[in-house]
């Protein structure tokens, strides 16, 4: 069955910095993965996803997610973060339904 | 182009009360999902249909009946509602492998 994990709950990073989430997946076949980003009361944004070809994704908003087959994982990136990136951020794998890590809490500190 | 729409938004229920959530999506997607979001617990899904007339269980299903009779409708129903359904409620769409979701349903059982 697939499963995915986000290894950290909550990531405090001071604005400008550099931010990176954790994700690894387990699954059989070659996955299909996403990043959703959730703000305070909204629902899911998709900010990237990956089904095949060049391992390093660009996604909205400045994000970006490397995948790497030999480590069973899914990354996400940004080089500086804004104030704005403040909210919970998923990671997911998907073949005919979507399964979802426990999610990320991201806090920017000024 | 509404995409993916939820309703109602906010609803609180005493417990054995009834209801349906209604999903709506505009984007002749085939596949429809229902996941409940609880705090550390990241999104759980609960039933999902592959097409017009067909439904299957997810993760966590007890509790919950849906049915998908036109293809750009899923209903979610609570039968007799319980406590432990208290939950942010999302329904997604997808089309190419890509689910996108509508804005949630936060529910209350009392």
């Amino acid at each position: 069955a697939q499963s995915v994990t986000q290894p950290d709950i909550h990531i405090t990073v001071s604005e400008g910095a550099s931010l990176e989430l954790r994700c690894n997946y387990s699954y059989g076949a070659t996955p299909y993965l996403f990043w959703y980003v959730q703000s305070p009361g909204q629902g899911l944004q998709l900010l990237l996803k990956y089904f095949s070809g060049d391992t390093l994704v660009q996604g909205i908003k400045g994000f970006e997610a490397e995948f790497k087959r030999s480590q069973s994982s899914f990354n996400l990136r940004k080089p500086s973060v804004h104030w704005s990136d403040a909210a919970e951020y998923f990671c997911a794998v998907n073949d005919y339904k979507l399964s979802f890590g426990a999610g990320t809490t991201v806090t920017v500190r000024a | 182009n509404a995409g993916v729409t939820q309703t109602p938004k906010f609803r609180v229920l005493k417990t054995g009360q009834s209801m349906t959530l209604l999903c709506a999506q505009d984007m002749n997607h085939e596949y429809m999902y229902w996941y409940r979001q609880d705090p550390g617990m990241g999104l759980r899904l609960i039933h999902y249909s592959v097409g017009e007339g067909t439904t299957a269980k997810g993760e966590v299903p007890d509790g919950y009946n849906v049915s998908r009779l036109k293809k750009q409708n899923f209903l979610l129903g609570l039968e007799s509602a319980a406590p432990s359904q208290t939950s942010v409620y999302f329904c997604a769409s997808s089309y190419s492998n890509t689910p996108f979701f509508g804005q949630g349903t936060r529910l209350t059982v009392v």
